[in-house]
């Protein structure tokens, strides 16, 4: 099938650590994009992923695109209290008139 | 600002009765979602549609329905609402291409008693 799957469903860390959410598909990606949704919030675009094995940053996160593009990761440096959140990866539409597809999320809680 | 918007934030109804979740954007995108969300059971998609008049079944379309009379506006019906529909439900847009990223609005909790 079209599933994407996102490991782990739940982390709770002390603030300071690290985290990583894991995304796969069974299927080749032509790209992958990832969301945060705050306690409370809607989801809210972080970033695109496009070409395989790309790497991108946004200050302490860092996304990767795997090299045959079925997988990606989310990795959280030095966890803050304002990282809390779920955190989905997203498979694109194919094209206009198909769906997008989420992952079922990872929630992570912060130990202060 | 690039705009989703959601009627109600909040809504109460009972058993039976018809409930219209409206969502208006204001980025003239083609693409409109309806989702809903519940706690360990991540994003669901109900209905989309990639343009006017035009609509496309998702996951779970049982118990709904939608209307898409105009490109800026997607309605989400249940047609006799239940219980099991108590819920928080996410309208989302996105442009025509197949990259594009999805806007969502503040989302609607619908209790159904």
């Amino acid at each position: 099938g079209q599933q994407v799957m996102q490991i782990p469903q739940y982390q709770h860390v002390q603030e300071g650590e690290d985290f990583t959410t894991y995304c796969n598909s069974s299927t080749t990606l032509s790209n992958i994009q990832w969301y945060k949704q705050r306690p409370g919030g809607h989801p809210v675009f972080l970033i695109q992923l496009v070409k395989s094995g790309e790497v991108k940053k946004q200050k302490r996160l860092t996304f990767q695109f795997g090299e045959a593009k079925k997988n990606s990761s989310l990795h959280i440096t030095a966890t803050q209290t304002t990282d809390v959140g779920t955190y989905f990866c997203a498979r694109p539409p194919y094209s206009s008139a198909s769906k997008i597809i989420f992952g079922s999320g990872t929630r992570l809680s912060i130990r202060p | 600002d690039v705009k989703v918007t959601q009627s109600s934030r909040y809504l109460v109804k009972r058993t039976g009765e018809k409930v219209f979740l409206e969502c208006v954007q204001d980025m003239d995108h083609e693409n409109m979602f309806w989702y809903r969300q519940d706690p360990g059971l991540g994003l669901r998609l109900i209905y989309f549609s990639y343009d006017v008049k035009m609509k496309e079944k998702g996951d779970i379309p049982e118990g709904y329905s939608v209307s898409r009379e105009k490109k800026e506006r997607f309605s989400l019906i249940l047609e006799s609402a239940s219980t099991n529909q108590t819920s928080m439900y996410l309208c989302a847009s996105c442009g025509g291409s197949n990259t594009g990223e999805l806007f969502f609005g503040e989302g609607s909790r619908l209790t159904v008693l």
